[in-house]
């Protein structure tokens, strides 16, 4: 069964350090992982999509890596500001007829002043 | 662009209610698909569709019907609502499959149910 597990579930940091978020998965074959913020009472917006051949990927100060062979991705947000408060989810779809991708459970991110 | 707009914003039903969720997006997506959000779990698929005139079931689909009879619009109709039912509704578009990578999705802002 696809899984994507996401750590840690929730993470308290101070505005201006940087923090890391988690995500493992057991979707095969592999075709995409996409980070997704989603604030409070809004729906899920993207940040960054990757293929295969894709290790790293930046949006600004969110940088995202893939490692295809652990099947492991990582979101560093760097110089936290209070806005990025939120949900972030990893969601990873397989190659195939499959439309339905794998969501993982999210990990809520509150910053700190 | 609106992007994908959802609508109501809030609904609060009797069980045994039936009621629609409209979603309509103006991108020319060909993929629509709709999601249920229940806190501690992640987004759950209901029923999606690759085109007008054609959709399938998600992870959950008990107690949804869909339609798709134009590429604008993916009402999600529940029939006798009941209390399991009470979660937060998202829907998503997007491009459609090219090779076998997808765009990533665009989410409306949501519907909060709540079902008494």
């Amino acid at each position: 069964k696809n899984q994507v597990e996401q750590s840690p579930q929730s993470l308290i940091i101070l505005e201006g350090k940087n923090c890391t978020l988690q995500c493992n998965y057991t979707v095969s074959p592999f075709s995409n992982l996409r980070w997704y913020k989603q604030d409070t009472g809004r729906g899920p917006v993207s940040l960054t999509i990757m293929t295969f051949s894709e290790n790293t990927k930046s949006n600004g100060r969110y940088t995202a890596t893939l490692d295809a062979d652990t099947k492991q991705s990582s979101l560093h947000i760097t110089a936290s500001q209070l806005s990025d408060s939120a949900s972030y989810i990893c969601v990873v779809s397989a190659k195939g007829g499959s439309y339905i991708p794998t969501f993982g459970r999210g990990t809520s991110l509150i910053v700190h002043p | 662009n609106a992007g994908v707009t959802q609508t109501p914003k809030f609904q609060v039903l009797k069980t045994g209610q039936s009621m629609t969720l409209q979603c309509a997006q103006d991108m020319n997506h060909e993929y629509m698909s709709w999601y249920r959000q229940d806190p501690g779990m992640g987004l759950r698929l209901i029923h999606y569709s690759v085109g007008a005139g054609i959709t399938d079931q998600g992870e959950v689909p008990n107690g949804y019907n869909v339609s798709r009879s134009t590429t604008e619009d993916f009402p999600l109709r529940l029939l006798s609502a009941a209390p399991s039912q009470t979660s937060v509704y998202f829907c998503a578009s997007s491009y459609k499959k090219t090779g076998q990578t997808s765009y990533g999705y665009t989410f409306g802002s949501g519907t909060r149910l709540t079902v008494v």
